[in-house]
């Protein structure tokens, strides 16, 4: 069974900093290209950072400016997302996808975990 | 960076009904177009991608169409379970971007 499980979500000053992490387990997380998108309470989606299998590549949204980095471990089975200098408005469920090879680029996403929330409030 | 419209913002429908939903994107995104159900309090699910492929084990009562700039996902007789948001996304250009959602829900 696929699984992805976030943690590492929680409440931090603006400023602060967090690593988000993502465990994968239930398919061959090596050889695919893997997402952020997070959802602030009560909003729609937003996509955040992707990498690809072998970290080729990543992309990041331009409203993070620099401030946010997406890494993974393929030895660990593992996503992670360092996010630094973080804002009020960075609060959202955040959450680790997954793209299928249909997707080009991976650009769409068919396995999400269940999100962690992170809160960023003085 | 593409943007994204949806309509209705809400459609509000009985059990058995067709739903009808609308996404439109400021320029073309060829068929790179996607659709999310996302129900209370659960992540997203994936329905559809490249504007018309259902992705694995989704019911048939669910079709897209579209392409170039204006999208349509269909379901073609609602069930209790199909009352949710559904988001568009397009897949074509990074960044990657999403419509603000519809939600469909009980009238």
């Amino acid at each position: 069974e696929v699984q992805l499980v976030e943690s590492g979500g929680g409440l931090v000053k603006p400023g602060g900093s967090l690593r988000l992490s993502c465990a994968a387990s239930g398919f061959p997380f090596n050889t695919y290209t893997m997402n952020w998108v997070r959802q602030a309470p009560g909003k729609g989606l937003e996509w955040v950072s992707s990498i690809s299998s072998r970290s080729s590549y990543t992309y990041h949204a331009d409203s993070l400016k620099g401030r946010f980095t997406i890494s993974r471990d393929n030895a660990k089975n593992s996503l992670y997302l360092q996010m630094n200098s973080l804002r009020v408005e960075d609060t959202a469920v955040y959450y680790c996808t997954r793209a299928p090879p249909y997707c080009s680029g991976g650009s769409c996403w068919d396995r999400w975990g269940q999100g962690t929330l992170v809160t960023v409030s003085s | 960076e593409i943007v994204l419209t949806q309509s209705p913002a809400t459609l509000s429908l009985s059990p058995g009904e067709r739903a009808t939903l609308s996404c439109r994107a400021s320029q073309s995104v060829s068929n790179s177009l996607v659709w999310y159900q996302q129900k209370s309090g659960q992540a997203p699910r994936l329905l559809i991608y490249d504007a018309s492929n259902r992705a694995t084990d989704i019911p048939a009562r669910f079709s897209g169409s579209g392409s170039g700039t204006d999208f349509t996902l269909t379901i073609s007789s609602l069930e209790p379970e199909d009352f949710a948001v559904y988001y568009c996304q397009q897949s074509s250009n990074w960044p990657l971007t999403f419509g603000g959602g519809t939600k469909v829900e009980i009238k």
